[in-house]
C-alpha cells in the first residue's frame, strides 16, 4: 500500500490554460475527496465521489472545475482557463467508510499550482 | 454554512511548554477530527472524537470534544520542536452529505 498519490506535485501554468491534475487513492477506498488550500489556511472541501458518484460539489467550484472518477479508481481534476485566483495546493484524499462516524482520511501530498 | 474557528492562529514557543488550540463552532458536528500538516505534505490524521464530552490522548496530546459537539480542543504538554506544524480541525458535515469543513488551522513552532 503506497498510501494516496498525487500527479503532478507541481505544476506552473499561464493565465488562460488549461490543467488536469490526477489523483490515486488507496486501492478499495471507495470515497475520493478533492481540496483546495492556500498558504496558511485550511483546505476547503471542492467535490466528492463515492465510488465513481460525484455526490457533491461545492458552490466555490465554478464551472471551470470539472473532476471525474471513472470507474471508482483514479480521479482527475481539471480546471479550464486557469486564473491567478486559482493558484493554490490541490489536495485529494481516500478512505473507505459508510458513514461518517470515525471516518480516516487518507491524504495525498498534493499538487501545487502555480498561475502566472 | 457550518465554519470552524481555530486558536490562535499562530503560536511560537519554547521546548517544554504546554499549550492549547482551539477549536469552536456555532454549529454541531457528529465528529470531530484533528490533523497535523507538514509543509509541503497533506494533512495527517491524529485522532478522531466521536461523542460530546469525549477525551482522547495521543503521547503527549490531549483532545476534547466539548459537550454540546460544537467545539473541541488540543493540548499539548512538554511540547518539542518535532511538534512544529500546522494543527487542523475538521469537523463531519451534518448537512447530509459526507464531507470534512477544515477549520483555519493553527501554526506552531516549538524552539529548541
Amino acid at each position: 500500500d503506497t498510501g494516496v498519490s498525487q500527479d503532478p506535485r507541481h505544476k506552473i501554468t499561464k493565465r488562460g490554460q488549461n490543467v488536469t491534475f490526477r489523483c490515486d487513492p488507496i486501492s478499495e477506498h471507495n470515497r475520493l475527496y478533492w481540496y483546495r488550500q492556500t498558504l496558511g489556511q485550511g483546505p476547503e472541501f471542492l467535490t466528492y465521489f463515492q465510488n465513481e458518484a460525484q455526490l457533491e460539489k461545492s458552490r466555490l467550484l465554478s464551472d471551470r472545475f470539472s473532476a471525474e472518477r471513472p470507474k471508482g479508481s483514479f480521479s482527475t481534476l481539471e480546471i479550464q482557463r486557469t486564473e491567478q485566483g486559482d493558484s493554490a495546493m490541490y489536495l485529494c484524499a481516500s478512505s473507505f467508510a459508510f458513514g461518517l462516524t470515525n471516518e480516516k482520511l487518507f491524504f495525498g501530498s498534493g499538487t501545487q499550482l502555480s498561475v502566472l | 454554512t457550518q465554519l470552524l474557528e481555530q486558536s490562535p492562529q499562530f503560536l511560537s514557543i519554547q521546548e517544554g511548554e504546554n499549550l492549547t488550540v482551539y477549536c469552536n463552532s456555532s454549529s454541531v458536528f457528529s465528529s470531530l477530527q484533528w490533523y497535523r500538516q507538514e509543509p509541503g505534505e497533506g494533512p495527517v490524521l491524529l485522532v478522531t472524537v466521536v461523542t460530546g464530552g469525549e477525551v482522547k490522548k495521543l503521547k503527549r496530546l490531549t483532545f476534547q470534544f466539548g459537550d454540546a459537539r460544537k467545539d473541541s480542543s488540543l493540548h499539548i504538554t512538554a511540547a518539542q520542536p518535532g511538534d512544529t506544524g500546522l494543527y487542523l480541525c475538521a469537523g463531519a458535515s451534518t448537512s447530509g452529505t459526507y464531507k470534512y469543513i477544515f477549520g483555519t488551522g493553527t501554526r506552531l513552532k516549538v524552539l529548541a
